[in-house]
């Protein structure tokens, strides 16, 4: 059971370059999100989805495109990348809200974005 | 709207010594309340929640916290810090009313120092 995958670990871009971070969980979740990391500002969501073929926006997704064709995978596509954009990305599944009850979260290890 | 605030960047405690980690959070309804931990170089790990029931919810590695609905405070504390305690803490909130999944604030993170 490897949890929630991310690749790659790290990724240096020059401005105007796409790409794709690449997710991936084991455990038979139905949400999958993304996030950005910046120092003093915590964690804020980029995008989400609460299954395959559904997703929607999160606080920030200007900049940002995802698509959920299967359960397991959720990439998350950076456009045309801007400076602003560099940060730290993490993945994170969980099962659905169950009765109101909403489950923990797991996160990935995280990509470490540079834009130049 | 939801949100979360953790007051201080950072706390410094002696190891032995008990520790305070403080969270406030806004909602519209009741919350649900998280706490989440992040070592370096790594993704978030889960600690414990707040559901409903027990104000004090006791976690993993001997953390606990204390829900207070009058203060809106769901503060992190441990009766007796170590120095693998050291690392960033998070605290996030769902409102029981929002949809959208499994959908989180996050606070802005408390760097926890813990020194011999």
């Amino acid at each position: 059971n490897a949890g929630v995958t991310q690749t790659p670990k790290f990724q240096v871009l020059k401005t105007g370059q796409s790409m794709t971070l690449q997710c991936a969980q084991d455990m038979n979740h139905e949400y999958m999100s993304w996030y950005r990391q910046d120092p003093g500002m915590g964690l804020r969501l980029i995008h989400y989805s609460v299954g395959a073929g559904i997703t929607d926006q999160g606080e920030v997704p200007n900049g940002y495109n995802v698509s959920r064709s299967t359960t397991e995978d959720f990439p998350l596509r950076l456009l045309s990348a801007a400076p602003s954009q560099t940060s730290v990305y993490f993945c994170a599944s969980s099962y659905l809200v169950t009765g109101g009850v909403p489950y923990e979260q797991y996160f990935g290890p995280g990509t470490r974005l540079t834009v130049t | 709207a939801q949100s979360v605030a953790q007051p201080e960047d950072q706390v410094n405690v002696a190891e032995g010594n008990p520790l305070t980690v403080k969270c406030t959070y806004s909602v519209s309804g009741n919350p649900y309340l998280f706490w989440y931990v992040q070592y370096p170089n790594r993704g978030l790990q889960f600690l414990l929640k707040y559901i409903t029931g027990d104000n004090l919810v006791k976690g993993s590695y001997g953390f606990e916290a204390e829900f207070n609905k009058s203060q809106t405070s769901f503060h992190l504390k441990k009766p007796s810090a170590l120095v693998s305690d050291s690392a960033l803490y998070f605290c996030a909130v769902r409102d029981r009313l929002t949809g959208g999944g499994n959908k989180l604030t996050f606070g802005t993170g408390t760097q926890l120092k813990v020194e011999l």
